[in-house]
């Protein structure tokens, strides 16, 4: 399998620009997360979706971003307008609930590298 | 809600050395992984362990659930350990949702 599968790696965008981050889970894997990752705050889950339903926003940080699963195989996070403090990391993860000796073991990818300006 | 400590923050050692990093978390939990996340950034699982030890080369982990702790054992480090170490856990009342701890920062120097 190729792994999750995240776009872009890296973005350098304008202050007030939209910015879509996009993801592609592992197939089969039911669930799937959005991490961001700072200096200052680690890593933060951001959102989760389980079969495409969004289960927990909390910890999305404001109105500006959003976040969509329209199918198994695909989803989107998006800050719209951006700002410079938006600049980290973005990780997003997949799992899927398997044998009690790995347990819902989640799988990161490469992350997006994103720097607003 | 649950909160994930981990100690200590910075560890420098040199190749050959062991270490013992740990994870403390505030409430019982379903779910507690390993990551090691590498100088490129890349987040790998390295355990998964609710309770018990498990041994994997020169790595293994021990979680006592009871007493709400984990801890990441390295032998023979070698320069490409280094990187940040981080532990999640998922909360027993708050399933799917995997929280991480702070990290622990190793630099492994020939």
């Amino acid at each position: 399998d190729a792994g999750v599968i995240q776009s872009p790696r890296h973005e350098v965008t304008e202050m007030g620009q939209e910015v879509t981050l996009r993801c592609k889970p592992i197939s089969g894997h039911n669930s799937l997360f959005w991490y961001r990752q700072t200096m200052m705050r680690g890593l933060e889950l951001l959102i989760y979706f389980n079969n495409n339903v969004p289960i927990d926003d909390s910890g999305m940080p404001e109105d500006r971003f959003s976040a969509k699963m329209p199918n198994a195989s695909f989803s989107t996070l998006k800050i719209q307008p951006s700002e410079p403090r938006d600049s980290a990391v973005y990780f997003c993860a997949s799992s899927f609930p398997s044998q009690k000796s790995s347990g819902n073991t989640i799988y990161f990818g490469e992350g997006s590298w994103l720097t607003v300006v | 809600g649950i909160q994930v400590e981990q100690s200590p923050p910075d560890l420098i050692l040199q190749e050959g050395a062991n270490s013992t990093l740990r994870c403390n978390f505030s409430d019982s939990v379903n779910n507690l992984q390993w990551f090691h996340q590498n100088p490129w950034g890349q987040l790998i699982n390295l355990f998964y362990i609710p309770s018990g030890t498990k041994q994997n080369g020169r790595l293994s982990a021990t979680t006592v659930a009871t007493e709400r702790y984990s801890l990441l054992y390295i032998s023979s480090s070698q320069t490409t350990d280094s990187g940040v170490y981080f532990c999640a856990v998922e909360a027993a009342y708050n399933t799917d949702k995997l929280i991480f701890g702070t990290g622990t920062r190793l630099q492994v120097f020939p």
